[in-house]
């Protein structure tokens, strides 16, 4: 089954201890991202990345830490976490092809920080 | 940047109604425009989707249109049913040739109910 998967679904932590969302994804895509979520505010992009090892910032990247070392894993790195990161996260993926660029969701992750 | 509109925030429908659901874009070079639906829980899904090269687009209860020179598209969802209530999410992108839309710029999103 094609799918973007992401671990952990849920995610206490305290402020300042590194933490690692995983996101991987076996349709073979090029592209993928990361957004969040956040109440009255839609769906803001973090970091994407169009292939292995190139990745760029989004709309809203402070505080966050992106890595594409394999084609399928595109991991969300928060370095020191801070409240104002607590959020609901979204991976998602999609091809290069034109008229196959849909791009699939994962099914979240919530994250408070305390 | 890309600035995505949309309105309303909240829409409550009897069952059987039609609901509408608009867009507005800042970027005249954006070239593709999808509609996502978040249920409760999940990810947003791609429900339909309209390219700059046609105005309109149907699939079955759903519709989209868009209107390139006044920069605004919109959702119609016909005969609409309890299952259909969710969050509807419309977004924007530019495509690159050779590329994707892999830069998503979203709305904040309309919470439907469908009454019984």
């Amino acid at each position: 089954e094609a799918q973007v998967t992401q671990n952990p679904r849920y995610l206490i932590t305290v402020t300042g201890k590194k933490l690692t969302v995983t996101c991987s994804q076996n349709m073979n895509h090029e592209y993928m991202s990361w957004y969040r979520q956040d109440p009255g505010l839609g769906l803001r992009q973090i970091y994407y990345s169009m292939n292995v090892e190139v990745t760029d910032k989004g709309d809203v990247p402070e505080g966050y830490k992106v890595s594409r070392k394999e084609k399928r894993n595109f991991p969300l790195i928060l370095e020191s976490p801070s409240p104002n990161q607590t959020s609901l996260y979204f991976c998602a993926s999609s091809s290069r092809v034109r008229g196959e660029d849909t791009q699939y969701f994962g099914p979240g992750t919530r994250l408070t920080v305390l | 940047g890309e600035n995505v509109e949309q309105h309303p925030s909240t829409l409550s429908v009897q069952e059987g109604d039609s609901a509408v659901i608009k867009c507005t874009y800042s970027d005249s070079a954006s070239n593709y425009f999808p509609w996502y639906k978040q249920e409760l829980g999940k990810g947003p899904q791609l429900i339909i989707d309209i390219r700059s090269n046609v105005g309109e687009k149907k699939d079955q209860r759903i519709a989209v249109t868009l209107n390139k020179t006044a920069k605004h598209f919109s959702l119609h969802i016909t005969e609409t049913q309890p299952e259909d209530s969710a969050v509807y999410f419309c977004a924007a992108s530019f495509r690159h040739s050779g590329g994707s839309n892999y830069k998503l710029t979203f709305g904040k999103g309309t919470l439907l109910t469908v009454n019984p």
